[in-house]
């Protein structure tokens, strides 16, 4: 069965420092995988995806994903925190093979941006 | 062009009463899926309709059931609601172009409280 794992339900980072959240896959075909963040009260935004093309995906905001199937992970990353970037993260894969949009999410990551 | 809608925002229904819940997709979009956030957790697939029929269903019970219309929009219905049905359910439409889906774009959800 696929599955994601996202390490650490809450993350605290300073305004301008790295942002690295943690997602770890598990799936026997190879996954279309996806970062979605949510704000306090609104629905998922897709932040990026991968599907099996380029393994370093750039997204919106300035994040970005790197796909390493050695450690199956996914972990995304931004190089300088912005305030506006406290969310929910959530990490999620597509178990069919495919982009059914049919998703398993992780339990997300709460990010805080402390000024 | 107008995004994912949904009715009501929130509701407050009482343990063993029926509920229906409504999502309009995105103009051009074909697909619907429905997922369930229970508080502090990720979003868990219900089920998707894609041309008014079910496509694909999580692990949930029978008591949650689904339509979708002509115009794509979907409803949600839930029976003999309990406790644990309090959540945020997320309509997320995209379009199936025949080798996978496009983008899933999310509504913002209608949060229901059984009491």
């Amino acid at each position: 069965a696929q599955s994601v794992t996202q390490l650490g339900s809450h993350v605290s980072v300073s305004e301008g420092a790295l942002v690295l959240l943690r997602c770890n896959y598990s799936s026997s075909v190879p996954p279309y995988l996806f970062w979605y963040v949510q704000y306090p009260n609104q629905g998922l935004q897709l932040l990026l995806k991968y599907t099996s093309a380029a393994t370093l995906v750039k997204g919106i905001n300035g994040f970005e994903a790197e796909f390493k199937k050695s450690e199956t992970s996914f972990h995304l990353t931004k190089p300088s925190a912005h305030m506006s970037d406290a969310a929910e993260y959530f990490c999620a894969v597509s178990p069919y093979g495919g982009a059914t949009n049919k998703l398993i999410f992780g339990t997300g990551t709460l990010l805080a941006v402390q000024p | 062009e107008t995004g994912v809608t949904q009715s009501p925002t929130h509701l407050i229904k009482t343990r063993g009463q029926q509920v229906t819940l409504r999502c309009s997709s995105q103009s051009g979009h074909n697909t619907v899926s429905w997922y369930q956030q229970a508080l502090g957790q990720g979003p868990q697939f219900i089920f998707q309709y894609y041309r008014e029929e079910e496509n694909g269903r999580g692990n949930f019970p029978p008591r949650f059931s689904g339509l979708q219309f002509p115009n794509y929009s979907s409803e949600l219905n839930v029976n003999a609601l309990e406790l644990d049905d309090s959540a945020l359910y997320l309509c997320a439409s995209s379009k199936d172009v025949g080798q996978g889906n496009t983008e899933a774009f999310f509504g913002q959800g209608t949060r229901l409280t059984v009491v």
